[in-house]
């Protein structure tokens, strides 16, 4: 099956330092890959839309120039956190989608393991 | 996007079939229904999805109603490492998945 990885699995940092996620397709190409949000005891939240060679799209509320991201190729999106605070600590959670697998509308996503941070 | 509503809960015994149901009353025509599963501090998992017809794979069975507002995710026998939150999601037009509070699936030994 479509193998998606990031890393780092875990990090802690100061607050008001930048942290990068990088999620990464190993066995596919994806021109398209999402970032998400968990914290404790909720569901996930999409974040944004990472499209390859283009801006991402962002969801209503999230800060774009809080959580920048990157996709430059196709298969790496990175996600950074800048300026990160306390209540940015949660578990991050990139999935990627494998345009040849699955026709329209079927949008089988491939998780990665997620990340999290801890921001003191 | 279509709305769901899922058991916040259910429980099963080891080696037992599950049924999972999920209420989508709001889908469109043409978005397929995926479940997702996700284990504790793990990404979320692909387990099966379908547009009409019923679907089965090596993890479970998709039972679609005729009519599209529901359907059941069924485990043919449960296993502790089936414990998990398992999510509905309605196929999104922009190619996004809205997650939900999806089922919490307990195993009992």
């Amino acid at each position: 099956g479509a193998v998606v990885s990031q890393h780092p699995s875990w990090v802690i940092c100061k607050s008001g330092t930048s942290v990068k996620i990088e999620c990464r397709s190993l066995d596919f190409q994806a021109t398209t890959m999402f970032w998400y949000r968990q914290f404790p005891k909720q569901s996930l939240m999409l974040m944004a839309t990472s499209n390859e060679g283009s801006k991402a799209t962002y969801e209503q509320g999230v800060e774009k120039d809080k959580f920048l991201i990157n996709h430059a190729s196709l298969t790496l999106s990175t996600l950074t956190v800048t300026s990160a605070h306390p209540e940015d600590s949660s578990f991050y959670i990139c999935s990627a989608r494998d345009p040849f697998r699955g026709g329209p509308n079927q949008e089988t996503q491939y998780f990665g393991p997620g990340t999290r941070l801890l921001v003191l | 996007d279509a709305k769901t509503t899922q058991p916040n809960s259910m429980e099963s015994n080891e080696e037992e079939p599950v049924h999972l149901p999920c209420n989508h009353s709001t889908i469109s025509g043409t978005d397929y229904i995926h479940w997702y599963r996700q284990l504790p501090s793990q990404g979320p998992e692909y387990v099966i999805h379908g547009l009409t017809s019923n679907v089965n794979n090596r993890m479970a069975s998709l039972a679609i109603a005729e009519d599209r507002k529901s359907s059941t995710l069924i485990l043919h026998r449960a296993t502790l490492r089936d414990a998990a939150v398992y999510y509905c999601i309605p196929g999104g037009s922009q190619g996004n998945l809205i997650f939900g509070k999806g089922t919490k699936l307990s195993v009992k030994p």
